[in-house]
């Protein structure tokens, strides 16, 4: 258990409403990535966060955006979300980036946007 | 551009048999290389990575790859599975330190009874 939560587990929204996802860990880790699954995709990365205040886009950034106001929490808006958005999202966790760190992982927040 | 294959979208094994699920990257420089599992409804879990030395790296759950550069492939192997092994597969791969994670587009195995 690398001590990551994710919230809500589950939503349904519609078209043209904002969203917010939630991750917190406990462990503070410096890295913090926000993932989607797609079927046929694997991962694509939305965007990461190398500390408090420091963000970056990772591949599928577009329609998304994140803060990380405290080590702890990392949050994924969609400020207006659409039917493209509907996946599962994945909030990961790492102590150095890409390959010196492993990634752990929480257990994903399946949204539907109809 | 950077990419990591998973050639196989499903596989199904009969339990006790053998399993090697295929990963081939395209990189100029050796990059580090993961294998992850997910089961049905979970997160994902680190299962084995190589950063450098020994090319047949073990993992948890009785698996191992092998990191064979002139293929540019690194395939994930077990000699004999169980029903609990039916999950998804993921392959990925950073540059280097300061790269982010790439990944395959995953392995369904099932196992046959």
């Amino acid at each position: 258990d690398a001590g990551i939560t994710q919230s809500p587990r589950h939503k349904v929204t519609e078209t043209g409403t904002p969203v917010t996802l939630r991750c917190h860990q406990t462990e503070n880790h410096r890295y913090m990535y926000w993932y989607r699954q797609d079927p046929g995709h694997g991962l694509r990365l939305i965007h990461y966060s190398y500390g408090v205040k420091d963000t970056d886009k990772g591949e599928v950034s577009d329609g998304y955006s994140v803060s990380r106001s405290k080590t702890e929490d990392f949050l994924l808006t969609l400020e207006s979300a659409t039917s493209s958005q509907t996946s599962v999202y994945f909030c990961a966790i790492s102590q150095a980036t890409g390959g010196t760190d492993t990634q752990y992982f929480g257990p994903g927040t399946r949204l539907t946007v109809l | 551009a950077q990419s990591v294959t998973q050639p196989d979208i499903h596989i199904t094994v009969s339990e006790g048999a053998s399993l090697e699920l295929r990963c081939n990257y395209s990189y100029g420089a050796t990059p580090y290389l993961f294998w992850y599992v997910q089961s049905p409804g979970q997160g994902l879990q680190l299962l084995l990575k190589y950063f450098s030395g020994d090319t047949l790296v073990q993992g948890i759950k009785g698996f191992e790859a092998e990191f064979k550069r002139s293929q540019s492939s690194f395939n994930l192997r077990k000699p004999s599975v169980h029903w609990s092994d039916a999950a998804e597969y993921f392959c990925a791969v950073a540059l280097d330190s300061n790269y982010q994670l790439i990944w395959g587009a995953g392995t369904k195995l099932i196992i046959k009874p």
